[in-house]
């Protein structure tokens, strides 16, 4: 029962051109939802987050987009820069507290110089 | 400040031997969790623990993996015994707040176990 779905396992993308990655969900109880990124043989990293309350939060180069009625939300990167190359989860805590986290499968961005 | 640490960083077993995985969380963190990863699929939650105590164990895969954290400090996650589906890198995290922040966790670096 994959509760965060990411569909498209990799995006290639050129340098200073826009990264679009996305992220489905299937639990109507999600109210905040996250994005991590994660480098080879490093952990996860978080990156930028979004409450349910709001359909938009940006942080310099990434914006998240939730559209609550379709049930999916984006990563927008603007301009995408080589080192931006990376696997991005898409995140969501349910469960008892807000410390479960269930991760879609992940993204692999490659971004060519 | 330093991060969360893992230890070892890789650990090759046969199948039936016994693993034990460690973590030491940011300093001054309550929360710790524990997520693996298996064959480049979703990474999926384990357990939480706040200080010492279990919060959610939901994600134990079965009775062969024991989680403890005495003291409230490190935590060590063992394998007894060990079966080949258990392979896949185990990420710990910490989390200091509670709320919507306890899902902002710091992770490690991950230990990649491979059983044999």
């Amino acid at each position: 029962d994959q509760q965060v779905k990411q569909n498209s396992p990799s995006l290639s993308v050129q340098e200073g051109r826009i990264s679009i990655l996305n992220c489905d969900y299937t639990n109507s109880m999600f109210d905040y939802f996250l994005w991590y990124k994660k480098y080879p043989a490093e952990g996860p990293t978080f990156l930028i987050s979004i409450s349910s309350i709001k359909d938009k939060n940006e942080d310099g180069r990434f914006t998240v987009f939730l559209n609550k009625s379709a049930k999916h939300l984006s990563l927008h990167i603007v301009p995408s820069q080589p080192g931006d190359s990376a696997v991005y989860f898409c995140a969501a805590p349910g469960g008892t507290s807000y410390g479960k986290l269930t991760f879609g499968q992940g993204t692999i961005l490659t971004v060519h110089p | 400040e330093a991060g969360v640490t893992q230890f070892p960083s890789h650990s090759v077993i046969e199948k039936g031997q016994t693993v034990t995985l460690r973590c030491d969380p940011i300093s001054g963190h309550d929360n710790l969790y524990w997520y693996r990863r298996v064959m480049g699929k979703e990474i999926k939650f384990l357990l939480h623990f706040v200080k010492e105590s279990k919060q959610d164990e939901s994600g134990m895969p079965n009775n062969r993996f024991l989680a403890e954290r005495t003291g409230g400090t490190y935590s060590t996650l063992k394998v007894q015994p060990a079966e080949l589906e258990d392979s896949g890198v185990y990420f710990c995290a910490s989390s200091q707040d509670s709320g919507f922040y306890a899902s902002e966790q710091f992770f490690g670096p991950g230990t990649r176990l491979t059983v044999l």
